[in-house]
């Protein structure tokens, strides 16, 4: 089954810089989701890249996925402290609706 | 629309005691998932089900763990008898079509004394 695995595993930064998790996964996949959790939440899909697409930009938010590295990257740009939350990575193949997720990067953002 | 719901959200039991959580998917949704949230494992992938079928169960820890989805808006996880390791923040969610957004619910924190 796929799953993804991000680092780092937690990242502290001060608001308005930028902050890169990374996540690589194993096999071959239909596309690649980020997700946020806020603590004592449910998770809150962000953004999925398919495949057969490199980059992705959804406001802040920046997805590169590498397919020969099996790997993809999130990138939120100019960081606020509400960005603070736990993000995680999840894959998804053609034939499987097997989504398994990482143990999550936590990500803090200072004032 | 409502996002799916879960209940209850808080629940403490004693060991030993059935425990019953409940999950209505977003209407239209053809799957659905039950996670498990701990801080030592992680989110756990527990069963999924498309179409009201079970697909795939071989996350669910042992068998005193058990899901139904009896019709396209409501599911159920059951554990029978409960022990203190099951503790955890349990999730569902729902999705539409295969490798679809997941729909996560706001979980059901479940405390086994």
């Amino acid at each position: 089954s796929q799953q993804g695995e991000e680092d780092p595993q937690a990242l502290s930064i001060q608001e308005g810089e930028n902050a890169t998790m990374n996540c690589s996964y194993k096999t071959s996949i239909n596309n690649l989701q980020w997700y946020r959790q806020n603590s004592g939440r449910g998770l809150v899909h962000l953004i999925l890249i398919r495949s057969n697409e490199r980059e992705k930009h959804s406001g802040r938010l920046r997805v590169t996925l590498d397919t020969s590295k099996k790997s993809s990257s999130l990138l939120i740009t100019a960081s606020r402290a509400a960005d603070t939350a736990s993000y995680f990575c999840a894959t998804g193949t053609a034939n499987n609706n097997d989504m398994r997720f990482g143990a999550g990067t936590r990500l803090t953002v200072k004032p | 629309d409502a996002g799916v719901i879960q209940s209850p959200r808080h629940e403490v039991t004693e060991m030993g005691q059935e425990v019953t959580l409940r999950c209505k998917p977003i209407s239209g949704h053809n799957s659905l998932f039950w996670y498990r949230q701990t801080m030592m494992r992680g989110l756990e992938l527990l069963i999924y089900f498309n179409n009201n079928v079970p697909i795939d169960d071989s996350g669910m820890p042992e068998d005193r763990f058990s899901a139904k989805m009896p019709n396209a808006s409501f599911s159920t996880l059951k554990i029978q008898p409960s022990e203190p390791r099951d503790s955890a923040v349990y999730f569902c969610a729902s999705s539409l079509g295969v490798s679809g957004e997941l729909f996560f619910g706001e979980g059901s924190r479940l405390t086994v004394l």
